[in-house]
C-alpha cells in the first residue's frame, strides 16, 4: 500500500503565487519528513525537512507545516518564481531505521 | 568531491539482454540505494545496502540483483531485461547516523528496453 499520499499530481501557479503541496501518512512511527526537489534531467535534492516535535519550519521561501494529529504535512512556497518549476516529492521515514518512503510527486509549473 | 556518480547515463537494451548499472559515492556513506522513477509513480526503492557486503530488498526488487563489494560502490544488475524495466534509475547514498537522513542522489540512468 502507498504509505505516503501526495497531492496534487500537478500544479500551475502564477509568479508570486503560493503553491501548496500536501502529503498524508498512516504510519505513526514516522519521525522524519523531508521534501525533495527535482529539476528536469537531474536527481532529486533535499529541499527542507521537519521532525514531528515542531509544527512549522521555514527556510527562505519554503515552509513545511506539520499536523501530527491529522498525520499530514505540507510544503508552501512563498513568492513563487519560474525557477521553482520542478517536481517536488514528500517523504517519510523512521529515523535511522528504515529507508525513506516517497510520495508520487507533484509537478509544479510557475508561469510568469 | 564528485558526490554520487552513475554509469552509464543512457542505455538501450533488447529484451533478454543483461546489464549492470554502476553507482559510486565519495562521501564515505554507509547507506546506498537504488530507485526507479516512472511517470506518475514517484520514486520506488528497488534495493538498498546498509554497509559494505550487505543488501536488502526494497519495494520493487523483482528482476534486479545488487552487490556492494566495496563501500563506495553499489551495482544494480538486470539479468534478463524486460520492457517493464524501461525507466530512469537513480542511485542515492546517506549517512547512518546524525540528525537527518539526507539522501544524496546521482544524476540518473535512462534505460530503454525494446
Amino acid at each position: 500500500q502507498q504509505q505516503v499520499k501526495q497531492s496534487p499530481q500537478s500544479l500551475i501557479v502564477q509568479k508570486g503565487g503560493i503553491p501548496i503541496i500536501n502529503c498524508a501518512y498512516e504510519n505513526t512511527a514516522f519521525d522524519y519528513f523531508p521534501w525533495y526537489q527535482q529539476f528536469p534531467g537531474k536527481g532529486p535534492a533535499l529541499l527542507i525537512a521537519i521532525r514531528p516535535d515542531v509544527s512549522e519550519k521555514k527556510e527562505g521561501r519554503f515552509t513545511i507545516s506539520f499536523n501530527k494529529s491529522a498525520k499530514q504535512f505540507s510544503l508552501h512556497i512563498m513568492d513563487s518564481q519560474p525557477g521553482d518549476s520542478a517536481t517536488y516529492f514528500c517523504a517519510a521515514s523512521v529515523h535511522g531505521n528504515t529507508p525513506l518512503v516517497f510520495g508520487k510527486g507533484t509537478r509544479l509549473s510557475v508561469i510568469a | 568531491n564528485a558526490g554520487v556518480t552513475q554509469t552509464p547515463k543512457f542505455r538501450v537494451l533488447k529484451t533478454g539482454q543483461s546489464m549492470t548499472l554502476l553507482c559510486a559515492q565519495d562521501m564515505n556513506h554507509e547507506y546506498m540505494y537504488w530507485y526507479r522513477q516512472d511517470p506518475g509513480m514517484g520514486l520506488r526503492l528497488i534495493h538498498y545496502s546498509v554497509g559494505e557486503g550487505t543488501t536488502a530488498k526494497g519495494e520493487v526488487p523483482d528482476g534486479y540483483n545488487v552487490s556492494r563489494l566495496k563501500k563506495q560502490n553499489f551495482l544494480l544488475g538486470l539479468e534478463s531485461a524486460a520492457p517493464s524495466q524501461t525507466s530512469v534509475y537513480f542511485c542515492a547514498s546517506s549517512q547512518t547516523s546524525g540528525p537527518t537522513d539526507t539522501q544524496y542522489f546521482g544524476p540518473g540512468t535512462r534505460l530503454t528496453v525494446l
